[in-house]
């Protein structure tokens, strides 16, 4: 099946720096990629939807200043999580569609970044 | 707007049995739904796919059915192993139609198999 590698899996920062998460598509070419964030024993929130060439389409309540998103090629999205506080700490996973999959239905997943800001 | 619904409390079977999980929607029906399975500091995997006018699918061990009637979907392992202990996600296309990619996402349910 279609591989997502995400990098880091694991990341300390200090608050007020900036930390920058890559979602690859291995074997495939992802016209669009999502970010999610999830809090322990919570379900995964949509953040944005990141499309190549183009703008991200961040969701309601999501702060697209501090939480950058660039999709340069159809293989790459990255996250960059600017001026981290301690309220950002949480688990961030990418997920991408294979643009063969016409009706993006099923989704490939990252294997996550947990990120703690302290 | 669309809210899902999952037995948030741990579902813990014995080794051999059937377990059932229960995902319920609130809102519109959705043109599929879908399952995960997500362990521990892990992202979710994909598991199946059900579309609206499917009852049921199967895939080796895995039943999921759908009733739109209900709001509700149900997934079964039968002859369950402690390495199905995990916690699986229900989740849904919004809008409805699918057709962006976007999911949500239910809180899941943490299945324990015991040996």
């Amino acid at each position: 099946g279609a591989v997502v590698s995400q990098h880091p899996s694991w990341v300390i920062c200090k608050s007020g720096t900036s930390v920058k998460i890559e979602c690859r598509s291995l074997d495939f070419q992802a016209t669009t990629m999502f970010w999610y964030r999830q809090f322990p024993k919570q379900s995964l929130m949509l953040m944005a939807t990141s499309n190549e060439g183009s703008k991200a389409t961040y969701e309601q309540g999501v702060e697209k200043d501090k939480f950058l998103i660039n999709h340069a090629s159809l293989t790459l999205s990255t996250l960059t999580v600017t001026s981290a506080h301690p309220e950002d700490s949480s688990f961030y996973i990418c997920s991408a569609s294979d643009r063969v999959f016409a009706t993006n239905e099923k989704l490939f997943f990252g294997s996550g970044t947990q990120l703690s800001v302290l | 707007s669309q809210k899902i619904e999952q037995n948030s409390e741990a579902l813990n079977i014995q080794e051999g049995k059937t377990a059932t999980l229960t995902c319920n929607y609130t809102n519109y029906s959705p043109a599929y739904l879908q399952w995960y399975r997500q362990d521990p500091g892990r992202g979710p995997v994909f598991l199946l796919l059900i579309r609206e006018n499917e009852k049921e699918k199967r895939k080796e061990r895995l039943k999921v059915t759908f009733d739109t009637t209900l709001k509700q979907s149900l997934f079964h392992i039968t002859a369950s192993q402690p390495a199905d202990s995990a916690t699986y996600l229900c989740a849904l296309p919004t809008p409805p139609s699918g057709n962006t990619g976007k999911l949500i996402f239910g809180q899941g349910t943490t299945l324990q198999v015991k040996p």
